[in-house]
């Protein structure tokens, strides 16, 4: 089966500019994660989908992040503006049942100069 | 609320050497722990899991033990190889956290010749 994809691999912005994360899940799996990891720190959850429902956006940092995954498939990850915190690797995980492991992307490397 | 503390890298070592990552965790119910690896370029992959109490999960010659007792799921190899350079992420979800995954901070690990 396809992995998770996640696209692009690398992006370099100004701060102030915005820049659209995607994700492509697993076929089939519900539930859809993104986490991010900053300054090699611990992967810090996100938020979690249930198809196209947002289950839990609690790790969300403040209203400049905008997910959104139309039709419980692919998702995207919003950041406008970015600032420079916002450095940092997004991935986006993805999992069938709620307590099975999860499969990881490669992951997005942002920065924000 | 749950938390995972990994010990702080980087760990270096010879190939054939013996390895312990040292993994404690904070829940407030009964969690699944696991260990995940991230190998240059690539996105996290499960390495190995323990869904309770005195559990060994092991993979690739890679071993860990629940220890309820003590709160810890530490990782063990008994002879690394160059090929195990990663970083290395103990991680927990449980129920009460909606089946959230939770990571440490990642160890980093490189294996010389």
């Amino acid at each position: 089966e396809a992995g998770v994809t996640q696209f692009p691999s690398h992006s370099v912005i100004e701060k102030g500019q915005t820049v659209t994360l995607r994700c492509d899940p697993i076929s089939g799996h519900d539930n859809l994660y993104w986490y991010r990891r900053v300054m090699g720190k611990e992967i810090k959850f996100l938020l979690h989908f249930v198809k196209e429902s947002k289950q839990d956006e609690s790790g969300m940092p403040n209203n400049r992040f905008l997910a959104e995954r139309t039709g419980g498939t692919y998702s995207t990850l919003k950041v406008q503006p970015a600032e420079l915190e916002d450095s940092g690797v997004y991935f986006c995980a993805s999992r069938g049942q709620s307590n099975s492991p999860l499969h990881f992307g490669n992951g997005t490397r942002l920065t924000v100069t | 609320g749950n938390s995972v503390t990994q010990m702080e890298g980087p760990v270096t070592l010879s190939e054939e050497a013996f390895l312990t990552i040292n993994c404690t965790y904070t829940a407030t119910g009964y969690p699944s722990l696991f260990w995940y690896v991230q190998y240059p370029g690539e996105g996290l992959q499960l390495l190995l899991k323990a869904t309770k109490a005195d559990d060994k999960g092991s993979n690739k010659g890679f071993e860990a033990t629940y220890r309820k007792e003590t709160t810890s799921f530490h990782l063990e190899k008994g002879s690394v190889q160059v090929s195990d350079s990663a970083v290395y992420f103990c991680a927990l979800s449980d129920r009460t956290g909606g089946f959230k995954t939770i990571f440490g901070a990642g160890t980093r690990l490189f294996v010389k010749a």
